[in-house]
């Protein structure tokens, strides 16, 4: 298992503002992700952080708007760009081992964004 | 593209009740299928299926696949106010460890 911290716990942030949501995982993981659950929704996978190089985005997510940093196995960045009210969300950070059959993705704690 | 579809969207029950759940979902070179409960923030995990016919059961919570009508049941039997959560399923493929999500079911269980 993995415990996994992310920050901010929640914001209020204003329109046209950036914010970067942390993760911090206590052990080295192999993959980490970041999903997004807009109010009433399910989650929905933004990118895959990839150690080392640019992450890979999912159909309708762009680098421009969701930048994402991993510099080494335990930590990633999320940032939230130039932000609207369409984007107050939560941002849930999770992590994988790769040829972990067992099957489980590992969430934190989320960060909760409202963009007024 | 992997698609998971998840009935019904909500639900209301009282105590004891016992509640299925349904997930249904169409995936490429399907490898998985998770359950979750989410009451917060945070989804925690409840179980994992990959093969058809074997109930995997945890307390009063079980779940089962058929990957031949490519859906999923999970069950709780005597629900307790503390079930009151939303239930998500998620489906993986053999391209990587990345989940699809379904749009989940809402339980409400009132005393």
């Amino acid at each position: 298992s993995a415990v996994i911290s992310q920050k901010p716990s929640r914001d209020i942030c204003q329109r046209g503002t950036s914010l970067t949501i942390q993760c911090q995982v206590d052990s080295q993981v192999t993959m980490m992700f970041w999903y997004r659950q807009q109010p009433g929704q399910s989650l929905t996978l933004i990118a895959t952080a990839n150690q080392g190089s640019e992450a890979t985005y999912e159909s309708g997510f762009v680098i421009d708007k969701f930048p994402i940093s991993r510099p080494n196995l335990t930590f990633s960045t999320l940032t939230v760009s130039n932000m609207s009210p369409e984007d107050s969300s939560i941002y849930l950070c999770s992590v994988a081992w790769a040829g972990d059959y067992t099957g489980e993705l590992f969430f934190g704690e989320g960060s909760r964004l409202t963009v007024l | 593209e992997d698609k998971v579809v998840q009935s019904p969207l909500s639900l209301v029950v009282h105590e004891g009740d016992t509640v299925t759940l349904n997930c249904s979902y169409e995936v490429t070179n399907f490898r998985s299928l998770l359950w979750y409960k989410q009451e917060k923030k945070a989804p925690t995990f409840l179980f994992m299926l990959t093969s058809s016919g074997i109930e995997k059961k945890s307390g009063r919570l079980s779940s089962i696949l058929d990957k031949k009508e490519l859906f999923s049941i999970l069950n709780i039997t005597a629900t307790q106010t503390g079930d009151s959560a939303i239930y998500l399923c998620a489906v993986r493929n053999n391209a990587g460890n990345m989940l699809t999500f379904g749009g989940g079911t809402r339980l409400m269980v009132k005393p």
